[in-house]
């Protein structure tokens, strides 16, 4: 069974930085791009980027250009997903999913809560 | 990219019918048979429900069903039951392996 777990809550300053990680497992971690969706409480869900795990290639949204880096270990099956210059507004649910069906994010990791409050 | 545009609520009573819309333009819902449909209830993951406008996974009732005409596409429920009531978020492919969600809309079952 395919199962995505991601690490658990942060709390940061503004203008500091967070790193989430997803550990993938029940396939083969390179078959498949790992996508990052951020939802700040109470609002909807935005699609950040993406991870090719077999190459490290990123495509990242235009809003969070500059300030992501989503990356990919290949010897622990683990993407991960760094946000600098944290603010306020960066408070969110940021989750990690895959998409084995194709053009669609079939599995979710449960979410990773990050504050930012000073 | 702008987000798509879904209604912020619809409701329905048990047994109804419901239809929530969901419009992009032609670089994204109009240009792409890459529609997906994902039901999120508070405070958990979001659960995905169709793909390619109207492909139900294993697992999905057939009382959800997607469609799309031109730059609109549509996700409805039929036999409305009480655990329907979520969110629903709609998400199409933008081109240049970039994806785009809508503002979500608010199902109430009466």
């Amino acid at each position: 069974e395919v199962h995505l777990v991601q690490s658990g809550v942060e709390v940061k300053k503004p203008g500091a930085t967070v790193k989430i990680s997803c550990k993938v497992s029940g396939y083969t971690f390179i078959d498949y791009y790992i996508h990052w969706v951020q939802q700040a409480p109470g609002k909807g869900l935005e699609w950040m980027g993406l991870v090719d795990p077999e190459d490290g290639e990123i495509i990242y949204a235009e809003k969070f250009q500059g300030r992501v880096t989503m990356t990919a270990d290949r010897s622990t099956d683990t993407a991960y997903m760094e946000l600098s210059s944290l603010r306020s507004e960066d408070t969110a649910v940021y989750y990690c999913a895959t998409d084995h069906v194709g053009d669609a994010f079939d599995i979710w990791g449960q979410g990773t809560m990050v504050t930012v409050s000073s | 990219q702008s987000a798509l545009t879904q209604p912020r609520s619809v409701s329905g009573s048990p047994g109804q019918s419901v239809t929530i819309s969901c419009t992009g333009t032609s670089s994204d819902v109009g240009g792409y048979d890459y529609v997906s449909w994902y039901q999120q209830h508070p405070g958990k993951a979001p659960r995905f429900m169709i793909s390619d406008v109207n492909k139900r996974p294993s697992g999905v009732p057939d009382r959800f069903s997607g469609s799309k005409s031109g730059n609109t596409a549509s996700l409805t429920i039929s036999g409305l039951q009480a655990e329907d009531e979520a969110d629903y978020y709609c998400c199409s492919y933008a081109g240049s392996y970039t994806w785009v969600f809508g503002g979500g809309t608010k199902l109430t079952v009466l």
